[in-house]
């Protein structure tokens, strides 16, 4: 059984570097045809699509977040990580990571972990 | 790229019928039949019921149901439940490679 396990630290200082991975268990990161994408929700408010990567690092990202968003992927790990550059208080939300068939279907996610934006 | 137009909020009674639009351009829903409806319950993450505009996972009721039509992406939920109550959001495949979400509606079971 598929599952998916965010990590990374809970608290970011506003200006620096938001960093997270998702370790995929259960299954291998280089199945061809799948995408692993991260998605966040802020506090109260709706899902917002960050971006995604397969596993030989074709990634793709939402226009709003592109100019500070990485998405990298590590098969020897099995895992898949994100960076945020340049992060404030509105970047404080529960991040997400979840794989993406082709379809678009987010079909299976993570738990979340929620990334608090302060000094 | 914006979020997709979603009712803020539905309602029914047990046993009712509701539907929830989706409403994007010719550049996400109109353009492509890659459609997805998630429920969330508060605390969880997000659970995939439709993808492809209809098609329903294994394990999802066939309550639940998806359409388009143009611009507008529809999920209907009929012989509603108590366990429906969630908040539902519907995605859609963009023309840019990339996926936007819609801006949620709470789903109240009266």
């Amino acid at each position: 059984q598929l599952q998916l396990q965010e990590s990374g630290p809970g608290l970011v200082k506003p200006s620096e570097t938001l960093s997270l991975t998702c370790t995929v268990s259960g299954g291998s990161i280089s199945t061809s045809g799948y995408y692993w994408g991260w998605i966040r929700q802020p506090p109260g408010k709706g899902l917002e699509w960050i971006g995604s990567i397969s596993y030989s690092a074709s990634s793709y990202y939402s226009p709003a977040l592109k100019s500070r968003v990485t998405v990298s992927v590590d098969t020897s790990k099995n895992q898949f990580s994100l960076k945020l550059s340049s992060v404030t208080a509105a970047d404080t939300a529960v991040y997400y990571c979840a794989r993406l068939l082709t379809g678009g279907l987010h079909d299976c996610w993570g738990q979340g972990t929620l990334v608090t934006v302060s000094s | 790229q914006s979020a997709l137009t979603q009712p803020a909020s539905v309602s029914g009674s047990p046993g009712q019928s509701i539907t929830i639009s989706c409403t994007g351009t010719s550049s996400d829903v109109g353009g492509y039949n890659y459609v997805s409806w998630y429920q969330q319950h508060p605390g969880k993450a997000p659970k995939l019921i439709i993808y492809e505009v209809s098609n329903r996972p294994s394990g999802v009721p066939d309550r639940f149901s998806g359409s388009k039509s143009g611009n507008t992406a529809s999920l209907t939920i009929s012989g509603l439940q108590a366990e429906d109550e969630a908040d539902y959001y519907c995605s859609s495949y963009t023309s840019s490679s990339t996926y936007v979400f819609g801006t949620g509606t709470k789903v109240t079971v009266l």
